[in-house]
């Protein structure tokens, strides 16, 4: 079965760039979302379609997706980007990468 | 503003069922396709499976083939999923999510969760 796999963690100071990658076999031929979930909250989404951001979501978020990695990007990173981050894509079903920390320190 | 409204926590024994709804709130129900995604405590999202109300076409993870039954009710804008054969490892909050115009696989909306424990 189709597998996303994502860094447990990363870790950024503020006001940095952070780059959180998900990898899958042909991911680049699939379109990537990705999710932001604060603790005890429910998933957010910042990207869908490899690169396009939902009304609301701030600029500093970006993505990008080629080859067999797609990329979260954050820019200025805020101490509120402290955050789990979950990548998505759909092959016969939907498939979540298993998710990475991330840290603003 | 369109929401989610999720049933209440449930406290089930191994062996039995569960079924979780989802009521939109708001908003459009059938031009919109529905997943269902659970979160164990501590880890990572799931998708369990997913319904398009207007087809009345659903489908599912391998995982939960033959365990699962997701379905849709138009005349209440509710949709639910029903779990068989719970095991302890089913423990999670079930998240009920709605797919985009974009796409029926784009979650753009999310329920608030709804907890289920297996226990003895």
């Amino acid at each position: 079965s189709y597998a996303l796999t994502q860094p447990p963690s990363v870790s950024v100071s503020p006001g940095q760039t952070a780059s959180i990658t998900c990898s899958g076999e042909g991911l680049g031929d699939k379109y990537a979302s990705w999710y932001q979930q604060k603790p005890g909250q429910s998933p957010l989404l910042v990207i869908y379609q490899d690169i396009k951001r939902p009304s609301g979501i701030p600029e500093r978020f970006s993505g990008s997706n080629s080859g067999n990695t797609a990329t979260l990007t954050i820019s200025g990173t805020q101490a509120m980007d402290e955050a789990d981050y979950y990548c998505q894509a759909s092959d016969n079903g939907v498939v979540f990468g298993g998710g990475t920390k991330l840290t603003v320190l | 503003q369109v929401q989610l409204v999720q049933s209440g926590a449930e406290m089930k024994m191994p062996g039995s069922s569960v079924k979780v709804s989802c009521e939109v709130s708001g908003g459009s129900f059938s031009n919109y396709a529905f997943s269902w995604v659970r979160q164990a405590p501590g880890q990572g999202l799931e998708w369990i499976g997913g319904i398009i109300p207007i087809l009345d076409t659903s489908n599912f993870a391998q995982t939960f083939q033959g365990r699962v039954t997701i379905t849709a009710d138009r005349s209440t804008s509710t949709a639910y999923m029903e779990l068989s054969s719970l095991r302890s490892e089913d423990t999670a909050v079930y998240y009920c999510a709605r797919g985009s115009l974009e796409g029926n696989w784009i979650f753009s909306l999310w329920g608030r969760g709804s907890l289920v424990t297996v226990s003895s």
